[in-house]
């Protein structure tokens, strides 16, 4: 079956240490793809999104993801973590002429100060 | 820029029971979704509006699950009767275009069923 693949699903680090979240997915074709976040006690908001152009994609507080398209990932990526940055985090994929959101099952992310 | 509303935020019932969700989008959103999130997975979609109209309800378990959004606006998601597997967090989102532009997510229902 299609599908978003996260690995990792729970990853403890320490304050400053980088971080990469991995996702696959399984869609052939064109995709458009999200990471999503969700700090404690919130609800799910808007990371970064990929839909073509640079494969290198920046988003909200520092935050980065790389689309290869060779590899079906777009992993995220921040050089220097905070403790605010504990949270779920959330790889979705749109595939082209679809129109659903398909969310892989999340890594929980805790940074330690 | 109010976001998507949903109530109530928890909500505990016995199996068999039935129980409703309801559903605030973003004014002028036109898209509007019900997602069901069970513990350690992901969101799971399951149904979507266009305006009034239903896009994609093809993982809605309609046997049990019902949804509608009268006049394009509010929307409400209903399990009768409710299984003990029915327990989640039950997210309602919108955009204004489809799901390409960016989804805002409510804060989202946890429905416990004992």
């Amino acid at each position: 079956a299609q599908s978003v693949s996260q690995h990792n699903h729970h990853v403890i680090l320490s304050e400053a240490a980088s971080l990469e979240l991995g996702c696959n997915y399984s869609y052939g074709g064109t995709v458009n793809l999200f990471w999503y976040v969700q700090y404690p006690g919130q609800h799910l908001q808007l990371l970064l999104k990929y839909f073509s152009g640079d494969p290198l994609v920046k988003g909200i507080k520092g935050f980065e993801a790389e689309f290869i398209k060779s590899k079906f990932s777009f992993n995220l990526r921040k050089p220097s973590v905070q403790w605010s940055d504990t949270a779920e985090y959330f790889c979705a994929v749109i595939p082209y002429g679809n129109n659903r959101l398909a969310f892989g099952k999340g890594n929980q992310v805790v940074v330690i100060p | 820029e109010a976001g998507v509303a949903q109530s109530p935020r928890y909500k505990i019932i016995e199996k068999r029971q039935s129980v409703a969700f309801w559903c605030n989008p973003i004014s002028g959103h036109a898209t509007l979704y019900w997602y069901q999130q069970i513990l350690g997975q992901g969101p799971k979609l399951l149904i979507q509006f266009q305006n009034n109209g239903v896009v994609d309800d093809s993982q809605l378990p309609k046997d049990r699950f019902s949804a509608e959004r009268l006049k394009g606006v509010d929307s409400t998601l209903k399990i009768q009767p409710a299984k003990l597997e029915d327990s989640a967090v039950y997210l309602c989102a919108s955009s204004y275009r489809d799901v390409n532009t960016e989804a805002f997510f409510g804060q989202g229902t946890r429905l416990t069923v004992v």
